[in-house]
């Protein structure tokens, strides 16, 4: 199956800083979205970007289809903005599950 | 904004004993989905359903497992004998109008099988 991999897997940063978390597939997609993982374990939609880029507040991503990677940019990050982020694409060829990757940890500390 | 909606947010259970997670979600949706997230680990599929059958299922979705659209709001998974392993965060997904369209996720249900 299709496999995503995540960097970096942890990540602390100081209130403020600005981050870029990366996102590798191995298989074309049709759907990849962001999510953001908060304390109590909801899932957060954050991006629905199989390719190109969008940007919400703080947050944008960029999603390079043809070299099977995404981005997310975090900046002028808060307190507010730990968790895990998690990125997760289907499968293509006819299945439409979601496989996530293992996550990046963000930890931002004041 | 309309949300999935998930109940209860936390159950505890017996082991051995059949649980029923319950789902509403997004009114003019019509692909459904069970996601489960074992404590530390990665969100993993179990199960699609579309036009009242299963689409897709994963190898944890076993014969232990069934979901069921009772009517026109409601998705349910039931756990006919759970077992320690099944303690997990279990998420209800659903998407409009094609496959590939966004998965909206609910806030989870935390079972505890003691």
């Amino acid at each position: 199956g299709i496999q995503v991999e995540q960097s970096p897997p942890d990540l602390i940063l100081q209130e403020g800083a600005n981050s870029t978390l990366r996102c590798n597939f191995s298989d074309s997609v049709n759907n990849l979205q962001w999510f953001h993982q908060n304390p109590w374990g909801q899932l957060i939609n954050l991006f629905y970007i199989p390719s190109g880029t969008k940007q919400n507040g703080r947050l944008s991503a960029t999603t390079v289809a043809t070299e099977r990677y995404s981005l997310l940019y975090i900046s002028s990050s808060q307190t507010t903005d730990s968790g895990v982020y998690f990125c997760a694409v289907d499968s293509g060829a006819g299945s439409y599950q979601l496989t996530f990757g293992k996550g990046t940890k963000l930890s931002v500390i004041p | 904004e309309p949300e999935v909606t998930q109940t209860p947010s936390h159950q505890v259970t017996q082991m051995g004993q059949e649980v029923i997670l319950r789902c509403v979600p997004i009114s003019n949706h019509l692909y459904f989905y069970w996601y489960r997230q074992i404590l530390g680990q990665k969100v993993e599929f179990l199960v699609s359903f579309y036009n009242n059958e299963i689409s897709e299922k994963s190898e944890i979705f076993d014969d232990q497992f069934s979901v069921e659209r009772p009517d026109g709001s409601n998705f349910t998974l039931k756990i006919r004998s759970t077992k320690l392993e099944d303690s997990a965060m279990y998420f209800c997904a659903s998407s409009g109008a094609t496959w590939t369209d966004t998965q909206y996720f609910g806030p989870g249900t935390r079972l505890t099988v003691l």
